[in-house]
């Protein structure tokens, strides 16, 4: 299985403050139809996951464009330039390349 | 609006069985793959199921193969889990999504526990 490595676990943040987040894969993501199936994901809590960026780097319908992703391969980036409060929670990148389908372990935002 | 509403979660002993449900609205269920999600207490998320179109290809990982199964009725714009021989480790949030994962339902509580 495609194991997922979401670094760092925790962020501590200011609101303002530009973070990012990182996730490697254990095997390439591009897929042979070309493409490459890793999005981002926001977990608020008590709420379930929300779809941020999808195929590396598109920005789903609605989320801040404070959000970026990029990469390729193996190696992906989530930035969130300037945070705000709303951003805390967990983030979660997840493939789906390879079946089965895996995510990472999530790296939480904190206000610092 | 895109809606999907779970039900039929609750508290089951080990090695009996929950069906849950997953009600869809408000876009046209039968054009999407579908898929089940689950997260246990504190924990990460799981892919437990996916589901083609038509419901002919369905996918499990190896922790539920065997045990799980999900189907779909596009008619009713309804998305199953089956869950047979239920362990402890089962116990989690199940969340039906889009296997797009551009929408989630609120997700059902599952316990199993004697």
């Amino acid at each position: 299985d495609v194991v997922l490595t979401q670094t760092p676990p925790t962020l501590s943040a200011t609101i303002g403050q530009s973070v990012s987040i990182s996730c490697r894969s254990s095997q390439s993501l591009l897929h042979s139809n070309g493409n490459t199936y890793l999005n981002w994901l926001l977990q608020r809590p008590g709420q379930p996951p929300q779809l941020l960026i999808y195929l590396v780097s598109r920005l789903e319908s609605g989320v801040p464009n404070r959000f970026s992703g990029s990469g390729s391969g193996t190696d992906f980036t989530l930035k969130i330039s300037g945070v705000e409060a709303e951003d805390l929670g967990v983030y979660y990148c997840v493939q789906s390349t390879h079946a089965p389908y895996t995510f990472g372990a999530g790296t939480k935002l904190e206000l610092k | 609006e895109v809606q999907l509403v779970e039900s039929g979660g609750g508290l089951v002993q080990p090695g009996r069985s929950l069906k849950l449900s997953c009600a869809a609205s408000g876009f046209t269920f039968s054009n999407y793959y579908m898929a089940w999600v689950r997260q246990a207490p504190k924990k990460g998320l799981e892919w437990v199921a996916t589901i083609s179109t038509s419901g002919s290809r369905t996918y499990y990982p190896d922790s539920v193969k065997g045990r799980f199964t999900i189907s779909r009725d596009n008619a009713k714009s309804s998305l199953y889990l089956q869950m047979n021989s239920l362990k402890s480790e089962d116990t989690a949030t199940y969340y039906c999504a889009r296997l797009t994962m551009d929408a989630w339902g609120q997700g059902a509580s599952v316990t199993v526990s004697s």
